[in-house]
């Protein structure tokens, strides 16, 4: 167990449809990351928070956005969703920018 | 020159065999090389890391060899069980830098 939680789990929701995705960090961690998986493929970096403010941002659609919270926890909202938005989307948090990221377990997306 | 390439794509060793995966970088910042494992369906955990002040480094079956020079860094699995099938990923970044950076990960399949 990273320490590092993801709600839901398991998102099964239809096209054109808006969802949120939601992490809370190891204890201690100030940098939320957000990556993109999809079948058989790699990680694909999305966005990165540190203390509350946007530090980088990657590959993340303009139909994404994520806020970090004042309590560190940071959500991840997808909108008008299309099949290929089906993923694992998962959460990372570290000490800092540039420390060992721990993962989430994940949230399964399935757009139909 | 923020890539991280690794090779192969994909491995299938006999049970008591060594696995090699290798990675290679071009940003001489980067100061911290770790080595992520991911199972199906979960998210990606760390196995094992390296500073570019050692040239070796070693835990259980696990080895990191690191080759400053050359910009190269590997991952050895000493005596692989089918228990060790699993993608994995490795990883480049500067300390308390704002770059973390993945390769696009090595899906190991071990034959019992």
């Amino acid at each position: 167990d990273s320490g590092v939680t993801q709600t839901p789990k398991h998102l099964i929701t239809a096209t054109g449809q808006r969802v949120t995705l939601r992490c809370s960090p190891r204890s201690g961690d100030l940098s939320v990351y957000w990556y993109q998986q999809s079948l058989d493929q790699g990680l694909q970096f999305l966005i990165q928070y540190y203390n509350g403010e946007e530090r980088a941002k990657g590959n993340i659609l303009e139909r994404f956005s994520a806020q970090q919270f004042p309590d560190l926890h940071s959500e991840l909202n997808l909108s008008s969703l299309e099949l290929g938005d089906s993923a694992l989307y998962f959460c990372a948090s570290s000490v800092d920018s540039g420390a060992t990221q721990y993962f989430g377990p994940g949230t399964r997306l399935l757009v139909l | 020159q923020q890539q991280v390439k690794q090779s192969p794509q994909s491995l299938i060793v006999q049970k008591g065999g060594i696995s090699i995966i290798n990675c290679a970088y071009e940003n001489t910042a980067f100061d911290y090389f770790p080595w992520y494992q991911q199972f199906p369906g979960k998210g990606p955990a760390l196995l094992i890391a390296i500073r570019p002040d050692v040239s070796e480094k070693k835990e259980g079956r696990f080895t990191i060899s690191f080759n400053k020079s050359a910009k190269q860094f590997s991952l050895h699995i000493m005596d692989s069980q089918p228990g060790d099938s699993a993608t994995y990923f490795c990883a480049a970044s500067m300390n308390y830098g704002q770059n973390f950076v993945f390769g696009p990960g090595t899906r190991l399949s071990v034959l019992p």
